[in-house]
């Protein structure tokens, strides 16, 4: 298992401004993974987070938009820049291990 | 693009009463199914990870079966309580090798609510 620790729990954020998203693993991953959920709307994985590489996006997800950062082996950054209205979303991080373990959130809105 | 469905959106049940969902999901390139429960305010927790056809598998009150063949599963909560009141989450991972490690899609939830 791993414990995640996730920060900020919630926020609200103007349009055209950016935040960053921080995420601590207890334990050293290789990888770490960035999901959202839009309202209504499935978990969806934005990116895969590798330590010492550049991160690796889904379709539809964009480094200008998401940039991420992965300095060690337990700490990774999302930011969502020039946000917008329909980034308001849940932005979980995850650890896979046989299941995947989540931070608890981050619940972002943006006016 | 993987499909993965879950029904009905939303439940409400009395206390005590028993419960299923459904997931349907591609039935090729099967690796694995997974079952979360998402509390609000809370980190979605993994019930149950299935991998074999014709699956079961049980947690306390909270069991699951696994049909990959017509890429279906079935969760079953019996005697329903308020603490069961979450969105119950399926997770689809597809075979390809290892490039899917960590990266499941999933349905968009069925919204638990039980009343005492």
């Amino acid at each position: 298992s791993a414990v995640i620790s996730q920060k900020p729990s919630r926020d609200i954020c103007q349009r055209g401004t950016s935040l960053t998203i921080q995420c601590q693993v207890d334990s050293q991953v290789t990888m770490m993974f960035w999901y959202r959920q839009q309202p209504g709307q499935s978990l969806t994985l934005i990116a895969t987070a590798n330590q010492g590489s550049e991160a690796t996006y889904e379709s539809g997800f964009v480094i200008d938009k998401f940039p991420i950062s992965r300095p060690n082996l337990t700490f990774s950054t999302l930011t969502v820049s020039n946000m917008s209205p329909e980034d308001s979303s849940i932005y979980l991080c995850s650890v896979y291990g046989g299941e995947l373990f989540f931070g608890e959130g981050s619940r972002l809105t943006v006016l | 693009i993987l499909n993965v469905e879950q029904s009905p959106q939303s439940l409400h049940v009395q206390e005590g009463d028993s419960t299923n969902f459904t997931c349907s999901f591609p039935s090729s390139n099967f690796y694995a199914l997974h079952w979360y429960r998402w509390e609000t305010a809370k980190s979605p927790e993994a019930l149950f990870v299935m991998t074999l056809n014709g699956d079961e598998k049980k947690k306390g009150r909270i069991s699951a079966t696994l049909n990959t063949k017509e890429g279906y599963s079935y969760l079953y909560i019996k005697g329903s309580q308020p603490e069961d009141s979450a969105t119950y989450l399926c997770a689809f991972r597809y075979r390809d090798g290892g490039t899917s490690y960590g990266k499941l899609t999933f349905g968009q939830g069925t919204i638990l609510t039980v009343h005492p």
